[in-house]
């Protein structure tokens, strides 16, 4: 089962624009993930954020996270033609050692 | 190797085939997780391993699909009278630690179709 959901499901934005997805969980957690997927190939890890942190940067990215409204968000400033993939959040839901995921967000950044 | 590798990355089978998927993580890594991934899905947890040991294997959807690591490295996950439902992506992962949940580094996957 899945614990983590993103919307919006899809997002088609013009290049230049900013993209922003959402992510909600269930249960407590100590960290959030977020990893991208590009068409046919692997995930790849973009971001962790720990259960203690509220916001985080990576270059263009900008996660953010509220352990009481159970939910996070990743923004994307700047949007490239190579930001088209399917992102996805994972959280620990407390686990040692395992993730659950969402059904992830696909984004098309239009040229 | 530089990153997780799989093979093959496309199989097709027919229905009542048994298949074999492997798994090569990164050098080093304790843990190593298979995940099962559906057309416009998150990854689906199979199994997961902590060097050769297998220490979850609760998302096995049933007794056809089974996976090991011998040697706590390489990994094959092999699924045994293929059926149709079982055609998706099978996606591999390693990570570093072998407790607490970091970084998942992925291979490509192996894209199986069970005809």
């Amino acid at each position: 089962s899945q614990q983590g959901e993103e919307d919006p499901q899809a997002l088609s934005i013009q290049e230049g624009e900013n993209a922003t997805m959402n992510c909600s969980y269930k249960t407590s957690i100590n960290n959030l993930q977020w990893y991208r997927q590009n068409s046919g190939r692997g995930l790849v890890h973009l971001i962790l954020i720990r259960s203690n942190e509220r916001e985080k940067h990576s270059g263009r990215l900008r996660v953010t996270l509220d352990t009481s409204k159970k939910s996070s968000s990743l923004l994307i400033t700047a949007s490239r033609a190579a930001d088209t993939a399917s992102y996805f959040c994972a959280t620990d839901g407390g686990s040692n050692y395992q993730l659950i995921w969402g059904a992830g967000t696909k984004l098309i950044i239009k040229p | 190797g530089a990153g997780v590798s799989q093979s093959p990355r496309y199989k097709v089978a027919k229905r009542g085939q048994d298949v074999a998927l492997r798994c090569d993580p990164i050098s080093g890594h304790v843990s190593l997780f298979w995940y099962q991934q559906a057309l416009g899905q998150g990854p689906e947890f199979l199994t997961y391993f902590q060097n050769e040991a297998q220490l979850d294997k609760s998302g096995l959807p049933s007794d056809r699909f089974f996976a090991e690591r011998p040697e706590g490295s390489v990994s094959t996950l092999k699924i045994q009278r293929t059926q149709q439902e079982d055609s998706a992506v099978y996606l591999c992962a390693s990570r570093l630690a072998g407790v607490r949940t970091g970084e998942l580094f992925f291979g490509e996957g192996s894209r199986l179709t069970v005809l």
